[in-house]
C-alpha cells in the first residue's frame, strides 16, 4: 500500500470558512498532485507540483490553491468555502522521469460545505 | 480531445463470475494506459500498466489487453469475488509533455452478488 496520506477523510464546513486538507507521502516523490472527483464522475487534475516551491494549475479550474514548501508536504487551501466546493478531493504523488511511472493515490478528503 | 470512454457504465454479476469491462480512448500522443481499481471513499488503486509494444498484462485475476491500432483495452476479471466489488477506471497518459497528462474515464462500477 502507498505511504501518502490525506487529512482530514471526511469534512462538513459552513460557506465562507477557511479549510486547509493536508497531503503528506513518505515516499520521497517529486511529483505530486490534486485531483477533484464527484460521484459517478471522472478524476479532473485541479494543481500539480514538480517539486519543491513549484505549483501549477491543472485542466480543471478550481478556485483552491496549493503550496509546496517540503517535498513530503502538498496541502490544498479555500480561502472561503461555497457549496459548489463540495466534492472527493484525492492526492497523488509520482517519481520524476517517464510518464508511465505510477501515481499513488492517497485515500481522498470528502468535503460538504454546507 | 483527448478523451477516454469506458463501458458498461455498471455492471452486476455473481461471485466466481467472469466479466469483461472495455475502455475506448482518443489519447494522442499515447504514452501508456492504466487500469485503476477505486473502492468507495477510497482512491485508486493500480492494477496494470501497458506501455504501446504491450497487447496484455496479468495481475492475479485481472488481464488487462491493449490495441494500440483501434485505441481500445479490456479489462478480464476472471472467478470473480466479493472485494472485486469497485469502479474499475481506465487512464491513458499522452507523452506530449513531462507531466504525462492522465486522462479518465468515468469508470464501470462493478458489483459482485454471492
Amino acid at each position: 500500500e502507498a505511504d501518502i496520506y490525506q487529512t482530514p477523510r471526511y469534512l462538513v464546513i459552513g460557506t465562507g470558512k477557511k479549510i486547509t486538507l493536508e497531503c503528506s507521502q513518505t515516499m520521497g516523490h517529486d511529483k505530486m498532485y490534486w485531483y477533484q472527483q464527484d460521484p459517478g464522475m471522472e478524476l479532473h487534475l485541479i494543481h500539480y507540483s514538480y517539486g519543491v516551491n513549484s505549483t501549477e494549475k491543472g485542466d480543471l479550474s478550481s478556485e483552491s490553491t496549493v503550496s509546496r514548501i517540503r517535498t513530503e508536504h502538498f496541502p490544498l487551501t479555500l480561502e472561503s468555502a461555497r457549496p459548489s466546493h463540495t466534492s472527493q478531493y484525492l492526492c497523488a504523488s509520482s517519481e520524476s522521469g517517464p510518464s508511465s511511472y505510477e501515481q499513488y493515490f492517497g485515500p481522498g478528503t470528502r468535503l460538504t460545505v454546507t | 480531445k483527448n478523451q477516454v470512454e469506458q463501458s458498461p457504465q455498471s455492471l452486476i454479476i455473481l461471485e466466481g463470475k467472469n466479466c469483461t469491462l472495455q475502455c475506448n480512448y482518443t489519447v494522442s500522443p499515447f504514452s501508456n494506459l492504466r487500469w485503476y481499481k477505486q473502492d468507495t471513499g477510497r482512491g485508486p488503486v493500480s492494477l496494470t500498466i501497458m506501455t504501446f509494444s504491450e497487447n496484455t498484462k496479468s495481475n492475479g485475476r485481472y488481464t488487462a489487453t491493449l490495441d494500440a491500432d483501434t485505441k481500445q483495452s479490456s479489462l478480464h476479471i476472471t472467478a470473480s469475488q466479493l472485494s472485486d466489488s469497485a469502479s474499475y477506471i481506465c487512464v491513458v497518459s499522452d507523452r506530449g509533455s513531462t507531466l504525462g497528462r492522465l486522462y479518465f474515464g468515468r469508470g464501470t462500477q462493478l458489483t459482485v452478488w454471492p
